[in-house]
């Protein structure tokens, strides 16, 4: 049983590259989103998708874009990156958010450095 | 604003008791989550509560005071492997979830 999968583990960049975060979960979710984590800061949601063709801007979406073109894939791209977006970045998914008890399953995560 | 406020660090003993208290401030609310993170792993769920009271499962517990805005995740029997991170989540009235900075729970022989 995968889960979420998230790629890759690690990722180094140079200001002003694109890259595209993968995220893939077999769990027939709806609800997929990517957060990224900062020291000293909870986690902060980027973008977000309630099913396959809808998307949404979460709390900190500048920078990045998402396309949900199918149930079980939701990758995250990068335009053109920044030293800002050094972080570690999270993709979570889950049955649905109108149910108020469901949890979030989450990638192993990226560890991503801007230089 | 919406804010939810935990200890940035708590140190404990094997074997002990230790509470992690989380406050929080939200435009609404819709249950509270606690999640477990170890250091360079992803979180996952532990706990939810949506009525006041305390949840009971296993080692840990978690109560819940909607009135006070207070929230706290109880470990009992402390092992080593429970050194990590832990995540204080609420879900507001858009059903949004917004996260605590998280604790640090270090754990000593």
């Amino acid at each position: 049983n995968a889960g979420v999968t998230q790629t890759p583990k690690f990722q180094v960049l140079k200001t002003g590259q694109s890259m595209t975060l993968q995220c893939a979960q077999d769990m027939n979710h709806e609800y997929m989103s990517w957060y990224r984590q900062d020291p000293g800061m909870g986690l902060r949601l980027i973008h977000y998708s309630v099913g396959a063709g809808i998307t949404d801007q979460g709390e900190v979406p500048n920078g990045y874009n998402v396309s949900r073109s199918t149930t079980e894939d939701f990758p995250l791209r990068l335009l053109s990156a920044a030293p800002s977006q050094t972080s570690v970045y999270f993709c979570a998914s889950g049955q649905g958010t109108d149910d108020t008890n469901e949890k979030l399953f989450f990638g192993s995560g990226t560890q991503l450095s801007v230089l | 604003g919406q804010n939810i406020d935990q200890p940035t660090e708590m140190t404990a003993t094997e074997g002990a008791i230790v509470q992690i208290n989380c406050t929080y401030q939200t435009s609404g609310f819709n249950g509270l989550f606690w999640y477990q993170q170890h250091a360079g792993e992803a979180p996952t769920f532990l706990s939810y509560n949506v009525l006041d009271g305390l949840e009971e499962k296993g080692r840990f517990s978690s109560f819940l005071s909607r009135s006070k805005g207070y929230s706290y995740l109880l470990l009992k029997e402390l092992q080593m492997k429970d050194s990590a991170s832990y995540l204080c989540a609420v879900k507001d009235s858009n059903y949004q979830l917004i996260w605590g900075a998280g604790t640090k729970l270090i754990i000593k022989p």
